[in-house]
């Protein structure tokens, strides 16, 4: 079984562009979690979504959003790039039913602005 | 404000010693208590999880240790391999569903030494 697969694996962007994150959760989870990782730091909580419906949101400018489709795929946006928000984003999915559901990660993208 | 407090922030193990990784939170509504291994240019990977109601669980070398009225738990890797090394984040959630974001640990640098 594939597990959540995340795309592009690099991106080098210019400070004010735009930038989109592309996710696939593993097949039967429903939720997708983005998380941002800064070097030499633990991930913070970006967004939540389950069954298509934003979940939760963390303390992030509205420059972030994100969005899951009927597949449960999902993708994150950044707009008017800054220095401080290159770092590594990370997807994770999980079934998202019920009590103990485990969340996979996928191997991130790491996002440089410059 | 920081959730969940982890320490060390780096640790230093001879081959076949005991690593021992340390978090502590603050919000009693934490109920699953996960800890994940991360390697360079990789996502975090689910090593082994805990909810409250039991104060210990052994998986294989990895064994975590649960004290609810300290609010702390640790994480114990028995005879340490130089494949171990990497970065250890414990994480915390709420909520009894399974669509509530993780709270991370600022991570533990482990580096075994033959």
């Amino acid at each position: 079984d594939a597990g959540v697969t995340q795309s592009p694996t690099h991106l080098i962007k210019t400070r004010g562009q735009q930038v989109t994150l592309r996710c696939s959760p593993i097949s039967g989870h429903k939720s997708v979690s983005w998380y941002q990782q800064v070097l030499g730091q633990g991930p913070q909580f970006i967004f939540q979504y389950y069954e298509k419906e934003e979940r939760g949101r963390g303390n992030f400018p509205d420059r972030f959003s994100a969005r899951q489709f009927p597949n449960y795929s999902s993708e994150l946006n950044v707009n008017a790039l800054l220095l401080g928000d290159s770092a590594l984003y990370l997807c994770a999915s999980s079934w998202g039913g019920g009590a103990n559901t485990e969340a996979f990660f996928g191997q991130g993208t790491r996002l440089t602005v410059v | 404000q920081q959730q969940v407090k982890q320490s060390p922030q780096s640790l230093i193990v001879q081959k076949g010693g005991i690593s021992i990784i340390n978090c502590a939170y603050e919000n009693t509504a934490f109920d699953y208590f996960p800890w994940y291994q991360q390697f360079p240019g990789k996502g975090p990977a689910l090593l082994i999880a805990i909810r409250p109601d039991v104060s210990e669980k052994k998986e294989g070398r990895f064994t975590i240790s649960f004290n609810k009225s300290a609010k702390q738990f640790s994480l114990h890797i028995m005879d340490s391999q130089p494949g171990d090394s990497a970065t250890y984040f414990c994480a915390a959630r709420k909520g009894s569903a399974g669509n509530t974001p993780l709270v991370f640990g600022k991570g533990t640098r482990l580096s075994v030494i033959a």
